[in-house]
């Protein structure tokens, strides 16, 4: 069973730029969730997706914005880029249990995301 | 908000001690979440506890969930080099079925040979 892809690994960009990053659930999964990891502030929630519907939203400016298509695959983009912004872009992905209860997510490996 | 707090931020042990790291909600918590992530990877989910009281283990691992709720513990007995990682615990926000996970610090363990 495959995990949760996301691409690219690693990405470099420069400030006021902007950036897509892919994410690809294991299959089956239809919740998407996306966490952004820094060394000062952990692992901070940026949005949620589930069929197609962002349920929920982290506190990031509108900068940060995502979408997920019918396949479950999902997308967040950033714009404007600063400097701040560099961090691990995790995407997790998750299953129903009985009674609408989410499992436990399954992350990817993330991506890198350097603004210089 | 909710809030999770988990201590120790650190936590150094020798190779064959055991380790504990604790976590604390602000509010009830419907069910709560642990991830282990190693240097360099990415959290791993351990285990959901749901029942107040639970207690699970998964062999030298033990997880509890306390009576109201609002607490939770994870204790590893005689650490490996293996264990070496930080330990997340994390509580949903918004109701059982909506996956907004808010995250503890993290308890960050070296174990030393």
């Amino acid at each position: 069973k495959a995990g949760v892809t996301q691409t690219p690994r690693y990405l470099i960009k420069t400030r006021g730029q902007q950036v897509t990053l892919s994410c690809s659930p294991i299959s089956g999964h239809r919740s998407v969730s996306w966490y952004q990891q820094t060394p000062g502030q952990g692992l901070q929630f940026l949005f949620e997706y589930f069929s197609e519907t962002q349920r929920n939203k982290g506190n990031f400016p509108g900068r940060f914005s995502g979408r997920q298509f019918s396949n479950s695959r999902s997308e967040m983009n950033v714009s404007t880029l600063e400097l701040g912004d560099s961090a691990l872009y995790l995407c997790a992905s998750s299953s129903i249990q009985g009674q609408g209860v989410l499992y436990g997510y399954t992350f990817g490996s993330g991506t890198r995301l350097t603004v210089v | 908000g909710q809030q999770v707090m988990q201590i120790p931020q650190y936590q150094h042990v020798q190779e064959g001690e055991d380790f504990t790291t604790y976590c604390n909600s602000s509010t009830t918590l419907s069910n709560i979440q642990w991830y282990k992530q190693r240097p360099g990877g990415h959290p791993v989910f351990l285990i959901q506890l749901v029942k107040s009281g639970e207690v699970k283990k998964q062999k030298r691992l033990t997880f509890q969930f306390g009576e109201a709720k609002k607490n939770s513990s994870l204790h590893i007995t005689a650490t490996q080099t293996t264990d070496v990682g930080t330990y997340f615990c994390a509580g949903p926000y918004g109701g059982t079925s909506y996956g907004k996970l808010t995250f503890g610090q993290g308890t960050i363990l070296t174990v030393h040979p």
